[in-house]
């Protein structure tokens, strides 16, 4: 059974940074690119980051480039998040997507909360 | 960026009706390499989206087969053969064929 455990979500200031992780199970981790994907409280979902198998090439979403960075370890099995200077609009629960011809499988999500 | 205009955005249904919600892209999702990449979602309260129809028109394996996906280019359809009460949430669709991934903004589906 494939499983997504994300984990480190929690409540920073504005300015702050988290780190978010991803223990991934039942697959083999490094066949596939993964996601990472938000949704604000209230609001739709919106695609934050990707990875392709052996982390040599990323990508991101305009509105976090620059600020966060995605990576992998295909020995542990762990996709992670680095989130720096976070603001408002980052407030949201992290979902970790591996991606199989689109999202299949998205993990529990982890909330993260940027307020002072 | 491609825009998903998802529609309607709400849609009350009575139990055993049948449903379609509709997406259509800013731009054909026809990628390169002939596939076309578009993804619906469920999404129950609470709960983790869950991905229903890959490629268009592609079931997930254990999603029943009163859904079924459909369309080309620019017009994408998700039809629900007759609603069950385990169908309400939030529907969205999303295209991986151009950069970056988009989705709709979603369609949400209640009884009536």
């Amino acid at each position: 059974e494939v499983r997504l455990v994300e984990s480190g979500g929690g409540s920073v200031q504005p300015g702050g940074s988290l780190r978010l992780s991803c223990a991934a199970s039942g697959f083999t981790f490094s066949d596939y690119w993964m996601h990472w994907v938000r949704q604000g409280p209230g609001k739709g979902l919106v695609w934050v980051a990707r990875i392709d198998y052996d982390g040599r090439h990323t990508a991101y979403a305009d509105s976090v480039r620059g600020r966060f960075t995605i990576s992998r370890d295909n020995v542990k099995n762990t996709l992670s998040l680095e989130m720096d200077s976070l603001g408002g609009d980052d407030t949201a629960v992290y979902y970790c997507v591996r991606n199989n011809w689109g999202p299949d499988h998205w993990g529990q999500g982890t909330l993260v909360t940027v307020s002072s | 960026d491609v825009v998903m205009a998802q529609s309607p955005v709400s849609l009350p249904v009575t139990l055993g009706q049948p449903a379609s919600i509709s997406c259509r892209p800013s731009e054909s999702l026809v990628s390169d390499d002939g596939n076309t990449y578009l993804n619906w979602f469920h999404q129950r309260p609470g709960q983790s989206p869950r991905r229903l129809i890959y490629k268009v028109s592609n079931r997930e394996s254990g999603v029943p087969d009163r859904f079924s996906g459909s369309g080309s280019g620019t017009d994408f359809t998700l039809n629900i053969s007759g609603v069950e009460a385990e169908d309400v949430g939030v529907y969205y669709c999303m295209q991986g064929t151009h950069w970056p991934p988009s989705f709709g903004q979603g369609t949400r589906l209640e009884i009536k």
